[in-house]
């Protein structure tokens, strides 16, 4: 079975400019949440989403939004970079969302390097 | 908010030294699961913790849940040169049809052969 599948593994913008990542979840997984990683340090939360609608959200600015689509596959908007908006995009996908035995399996991440 | 410590930050042994790596909170953690970050990589998870006092083990990786559930720790014996990698503990806060990861810091290993 094909795990998480993230898009594009690396990408450059300037500040600014607008990002959209992409990820596809497990098949049978409906949860889809985002992280971001900084350099040296673990993943922050910063939505989740479950059957097409947001269960969650981190400490984030309206910049960052995220939608789901019917075939559970997501995707992460950022707008008007910043440079520390510089980091490792993780997507992790679980069968549920909610429940204490939930196991959160991440794909491969995106790397964004904002100029 | 909820937060998980982690220590060491850095850890460098001999091959075939044993490491612990341990992860700390100051409120009861529900359900900690282990990850490890290949350099360059992403988190794979490793296994999940939900019971007090719960031990798992997987070959030479020993893993614990405290009786209070406030803390955990991943032991490995006899470290090989492909254990390098961080070790990320992560508390999952869930409830109210949501449910996402609180990271420790990590611990980094090195393994020098």
């Amino acid at each position: 079975d094909a795990g998480v599948t993230q898009s594009p593994t690396h990408l450059i913008k300037t500040r600014g400019q607008h990002v959209t990542l992409r990820c596809s979840p497990i098949s049978g997984h409906k949860s889809v949440s985002w992280y971001q990683q900084v350099l040296g340090q673990g993943p922050q939360f910063i939505f989740q989403y479950y059957e097409k609608e947001e269960r969650g959200r981190g400490n984030f600015p309206d910049r960052f939004s995220a939608r789901q689509f019917p075939n559970y596959s997501s995707e992460l908007n950022v707008n008007a970079l910043l440079l520390g908006d510089s980091a490792l995009y993780l997507c992790a996908s679980s069968q549920l969302a909610g429940e204490y035995t939930d196991t959160q399996y991440f794909g491969p991440g995106t790397r964004l390097t904002v100029l | 908010g909820q937060q998980v410590m982690q220590i060491p930050q850095y850890q460098h042994v001999q091959e075939g030294e044993d490491f612990t790596t341990y992860c700390n909170s100051s409120t009861t953690l529900s359900n900690i699961q282990w990850y490890k970050q290949r350099p360059g990589g992403h988190p794979v998870f490793l296994i999940q913790l939900v019971k007090s006092g719960e031990v798992k083990k997987q070959k030479r990786l020993t893993f614990q849940f405290g009786e209070a559930k406030k803390n955990s720790s991943l032991h490995i014996t006899a470290t090989q040169t492909t254990d390098v990698g961080t070790y990320f503990c992560a508390d999952l806060n869930y409830g109210g049809s949501q449910g996402n990861l609180i990271f420790g810091k990590g611990t980094k290993l090195s393994v020098k052969p």
